[in-house]
Parts: structure tokens; sequence; C-alpha cells
């Protein structure tokens, strides 16, 4: 069984402070991760994935994420947030690369607030 | 290009009554998920339909069922409904040749 923790409910920043949102997952499969987006009253957008290779991934919109993997982590970064940023994001993961015939596995989410 | 559209948009039903939710994908996309994402948790995956017949099943009880139609489109069905099943509904799609989903915007669903 997989299982994602993201560790933080809320975030504040202030608007071109850096951040990071951290994500712990548990699988006892090959994993591949993903961050989600989720602005208010929408559906979620795909930040990024890791599914092999280099262990720092970039996405959209200027995050990056590190898979460790002795860690078992995958945590989102971005060097300087914008008042836009605000919204909830999602860790996932999954023993397919597309997410799989078993779906994604989601953490609870983040609440990135951005500060003026 | 259209995205993945869900609807209706709102929903609100009562206790026992029975509810079907629409979804159409993304173009070229052959694969529709559904999950339900409860007020303030992550999305849960509820199952996934494939050449119209389901492939997989999250731990949802049998009142939640589906379909998908020839033109990939699908249906979630929820019967007897309960409280605890209040929750905006996402449906997403993906191909096979591409290794994404993509998330229509959910149907809010209200149950009191």
């Amino acid at each position: 069984a997989q299982s994602v923790t993201q560790l933080d409910s809320q975030v504040p920043v202030f608007e071109e402070a850096p951040v990071e949102l951290r994500c712990n997952y548990s699988s006892s499969v090959s994993v591949y991760l993903f961050w989600y987006v989720q602005y208010p009253n929408q559906g979620l957008q795909l930040l990024l994935k890791y599914l092999s290779g280099s262990t720092l991934v970039k996405g959209i919109n200027g995050f990056e994420a590190e898979f460790n993997k002795s860690q078992t982590s995958f945590h989102l970064r971005k060097p300087s947030v914008h008042i836009s940023d605000t919204a909830e994001y999602f860790c996932a993961v999954s023993d397919r690369e597309g997410g799989g015939a078993d779906g994604l596995t989601f953490g609870k989410g983040t609440h990135l607030i951005i500060q003026p | 290009d259209a995205g993945v559209t869900q609807s209706p948009t709102h929903l609100i039903k009562t206790r026992g009554q029975q509810v079907t939710l629409r979804c159409s994908p993304k173009s070229g996309h052959d694969t529709v998920s559904w999950y339900q994402q409860a007020l303030g948790q992550g999305p849960q995956f509820i199952f996934q339909y494939y050449e119209e017949e389901e492939r997989q099943r999250g731990n949802f009880p049998d009142r939640f069922s589906g379909h998908q139609f020839p033109n990939y489109s699908s249906e979630l069905n929820v019967n007897a409904l309960l409280l605890g099943d209040s929750a905006l509904y996402l449906c997403a799609s993906m191909s096979v040749s591409y290794n994404e989903q993509f998330f229509g915007p959910g149907t809010r669903l209200t149950v009191l």
C-alpha cells in the first residue's frame, strides 16, 4: 500500500521569499511522484512529476522538486513566491507512470498563503 | 482544445436520493478516473474506466458505480446518498501514450 504525508497543513510566506512544501511517501514498489496545484473552485493542475532519471525535477511557474529515495521525500520548492501562488498544493504517488489503473494516492494538501 | 469537462457544476440532494455526475475527457484521451475530495482533504481514487470497463476500484462501497460510453465520456452514479457523500467529485482523463492525468473542475455535491 502507498501513502503520502504532507507535513504542513498551512505554510505562510511573505511575497518574494523562498518556500519549501514538504512531502514524504511510503511505497513497497517503484514510485512515481507528482505535485499538483489547486486554485480556489478549480480542479487540479500538474506542476511537475518524477518518473525516473535526474532527481531534481523542474516544473511550471518556477517550481522544482527533489526526489530523495533514502529519505522517501519529494519536497517542492520555489526561490521567490508571488501572490498568485496562493493555492492548495497536493503531493501524490503512484506505482505507474501516469497514475495507472490504480489511480493516484494523494496527501491531504498544504495551503500556501502568500503575505504581501 | 477543450480540456476535461464536468457537469453539473453544483448539485444539492437529500439523503437517500440518487445522483449522476458526468464527465467528458480531453480530446484524444481514452481513460477516465473518478476521485472524491472531501472538504480539507486530498482527492481519493474511486475507480477508473478504460474501454468501457471498470479497470480498478478504490476503497468505495458498491453504492458508487460508473459507466463509460463508446465516445469515452463517463458517468459516476451514487445511490442511497449519505451526508458523508458531500464532496467535490473530480474526473481525470489520460491516454496510455501520455503519462499525465488531466483533471476537470469538479462537481460540488451537497447532501442535506
